[in-house]
């Protein structure tokens, strides 16, 4: 299958520090990526979705100024969680599709572990 | 997208089938049934998808029923490195719309 790369694996960072998060699709091209988010011993929540050279569109809920996406080129979106506190510690996945390729499946990044202090 | 329903967790024995349910019963027409799994502190992995036909794959097989509200995944022979939550998605094919994830199913492994 197709490759997500995301990184870090893991950030720990002081707290209101901002930290960016980087995944690209390594194989394919993708107009579209998603975050998630995941607490210890809950599913993934939906985030965000990313659309290249366009504002991503929020889930209900989620800070727009606090967790900022660039998608500004069909392989690489970003996450910033800006002035991060404690409880902005999880587990933050990316997902993109080759929407135009052979993969219609969605493939995700490994994962960035946050951690707040 | 249609909902799913999967049992919180099951066990399975090292070398036998795993077999894991899924209900989907307001699927529509256009839906496909979609597998993954996330193994601890990992990003989720595909493992398989299909629309009404059984389909098989090296990692797994699935199996959907005619009326299409319900299918399962068979792990032919589960090993310790299947331990993972496994997930039973629905979703039309447009890029554009995200997996939408429920709690899954917790598959343990057993020597």
């Amino acid at each position: 299958g197709a490759v997500v790369s995301q990184h870090p694996s893991w950030v720990i960072c002081k707290s209101g520090t901002s930290v960016k998060i980087e995944c690209r699709s390594l194989d394919f091209q993708a107009t579209t990526m998603f975050w998630y988010r995941q607490f210890p011993k809950q599913s993934l929540m939906l985030m965000a979705t990313s659309n290249e050279g366009s504002k991503a569109t929020y889930e209900q809920g989620v800070e727009k100024d606090k967790f900022l996406i660039n998608h500004a080129s069909l392989t690489l979106s970003t996450l910033t969680v800006t002035s991060a506190h404690p409880e902005d510690s999880s587990f933050y996945i990316c997902s993109a599709r080759d929407v135009q390729g052979k993969w219609t499946e969605a493939f995700f990044g490994q994962g960035t572990r946050l951690t707040v202090v | 997208d249609a909902k799913t329903t999967q049992p919180p967790s099951m066990d399975c024995a090292e070398g036998r089938a795993a077999n894991l349910p899924c209900n989907h019963s307001t699927i529509s027409g256009n839906e496909y049934v979609y597998w993954y799994r996330q193994i601890h502190s990992q990003g989720p992995q595909y493992i398989i998808h299909g629309l009404k036909n059984n389909e098989t794959n090296e990692m797994a097989s699935l199996i959907i029923t005619e009326d299409r509200k319900s299918s399962t995944l068979i792990l032919p022979h589960a090993t310790l490195r299947d331990t993972a939550v496994y997930y039973c998605i629905v979703r039309g094919l447009s890029g554009n719309t995200p997996l939408v994830f429920g709690k899954g199913t917790r598959l343990s492994v057993i020597a």
